[in-house]
């Protein structure tokens, strides 16, 4: 069974600071890997992804992600964090040889960056 | 090019009730999938429609139900509601048959409250 964990519930940052949000997968075969990002009393908004190729991607505002095969992880990351970088992430999953988009979520983490 | 639009945007009913919910995805998109976020449980699957056709369907009792028109609209019905069907509701869409590469698009959500 295809699953995604996100160990923190939440993390903090001091705004400026390098910021990881971290993911861990599991699923059978290759995965397709997702950051999305959702802020409050909103929809998730794409911010990148993971298909093949080089292990790190870059996306939206700033954000990138490695994607680690053998540790099956795809941490997100910035290099210096902003205060309206505030809010919930979601790590996803989906797996290459599914049928369906269904995407697999991990349970969200927090980001909160202080100034 | 408009977003994935989805309405109501909140609605409150009383247990018992039945609700619909709408959602338009973007232009040219012809999979519609449905996710039910809580604080409790995060984002999970409901199902996923391509060309009017359920594709997949998630781990919901049958009082959850959906359909997809001829133009890629879609509707998510919820029968004899309880509380614990207060949540918010997602819509996304994605290009073609859903799966392989391409990410999900999601509209803002409906947020159901059950009374």
């Amino acid at each position: 069974a295809q699953s995604v964990a996100q160990p923190e519930d939440q993390v903090n940052v001091a705004e400026g600071n390098p910021l990881t949000v971290k993911c861990t997968y599991s699923v059978s075969g290759n995965p397709y890997l997702f950051w999305y990002v959702q802020y409050p009393n909103r929809g998730l908004q794409f911010l990148l992804k993971y298909i093949t190729g080089d292990n790190l991607v870059k996306g939206s505002y700033g954000f990138e992600a490695e994607f680690n095969k053998s540790q099956t992880s795809f941490h997100l990351k910035k290099p210096s964090a902003l205060v309206s970088d505030s809010a919930l992430y979601f790590c996803a999953v989906r797996g290459i040889s599914s049928n369906t988009g269904k995407l697999i979520f991990g349970q969200g983490t927090t980001l909160q960056v202080k100034p | 090019k408009a977003g994935v639009t989805q309405t109501p945007r909140y609605l409150i009913k009383t247990r018992g009730q039945q609700v619909t919910l709408s959602c338009s995805p973007i232009s040219g998109h012809r999979s519609v999938s449905w996710y039910q976020q809580t604080p409790g449980q995060g984002l999970q699957f409901l199902f996923e429609y391509f060309s009017e056709t359920q594709r997949n369907k998630g781990n919901f009792p049958g009082r959850f139900s959906g359909r997809q028109f001829s133009n890629s609209r879609s509707e998510m019905n919820v029968s004899t509601l309880e509380l614990g069907d207060s949540a918010l509701y997602l819509c996304a869409s994605s290009r073609g048959l859903a799966g392989g590469t391409g990410e999900l698009f999601f509209g803002e959500g409906s947020r159901l409250t059950v009374l």
